[in-house]
């Protein structure tokens, strides 16, 4: 059973209006929670990640998510959207016992002029 | 610093042959992992390694084989190639397993 879920295929967002790439997460326990971005023909690139503390994590590229244990929600944010942010965004998980992330099926973001 | 670099980039085989995708890291990684990456499907996990002589099965082990001697590659086996195993294969290495994974450029791999 997929652990990790991105229920938008594609989200679309006008330059400089705010973004949100959601993930849901059925992992038990208190997983570890991770943001990736994937540029045409090129691998997977960190963004932020979640291990412990506080709900609001921020990283690269202006991008936070939020952790949301109660909704086990894991979305990525951004308050202004770039066209250079067009790009594929993986969420992905490692459970407690695990070693190897888990990632969900990826949500394409296009940010138009 | 070179990070993660998979061998080939690119490659063609026929149905029932063999080869190996090697990846190097010099980012003297403990955690290597082999994914690989289908349109829809995100990426799935192969195979796994947590150390210098130690591998594991993923989500999708088969048809796959794997080996981990020196603690910088990571070297994943065809052993007859099959049309559905047509698809972008990503190498990646972690010094734990709760920090940053860094990812290959990828390889292409098409069987016909």
């Amino acid at each position: 059973a997929q652990s990790v879920a991105q229920p938008e295929d594609q989200v679309n967002v006008a330059e400089g209006n705010p973004l949100t790439v959601k993930c849901t997460y059925s992992v038990s326990g208190n997983p570890y929670l991770f943001w990736y971005v994937q540029y045409p023909n090129r691998g997977l690139q960190f963004l932020l990640k979640y291990i412990t503390g506080d709900n609001l994590v921020k990283g690269s590229y202006g991008f936070e998510a939020e952790f949301n244990k109660s909704q086990t929600s894991f979305h990525l944010k951004k308050p202004s959207a770039l066209v250079s942010d067009s790009a594929l965004y993986f969420c992905a998980a490692i459970k407690n016992s695990g070693y190897a992330l888990n990632f969900g099926k990826g949500t394409s973001l296009l940010v138009t002029p | 610093n070179a990070g993660v670099t998979q061998t080939p980039k690119f490659r063609v085989l026929k149905t029932g042959q063999s080869m190996t995708l090697l990846c190097a890291q010099d980012m003297n990684h403990e955690y290597m992992y082999w994914y690989r990456q289908d349109p829809g499907m995100g990426l799935r996990l192969i195979h796994y390694s947590v150390g210098e002589g130690t591998t594991a099965k993923g989500e999708v082990p088969d048809g796959y084989n794997v080996s981990r001697l020196k603690k910088q590659n990571f070297l994943l086996g065809l052993e007859s190639a099959a049309p559905s195993q047509t698809s972008v294969y990503f190498c990646a290495s972690s010094s734990l397993r709760d920090t940053e994974a860094f990812f290959g450029q990828g390889t292409r791999l098409t069987v016909v």
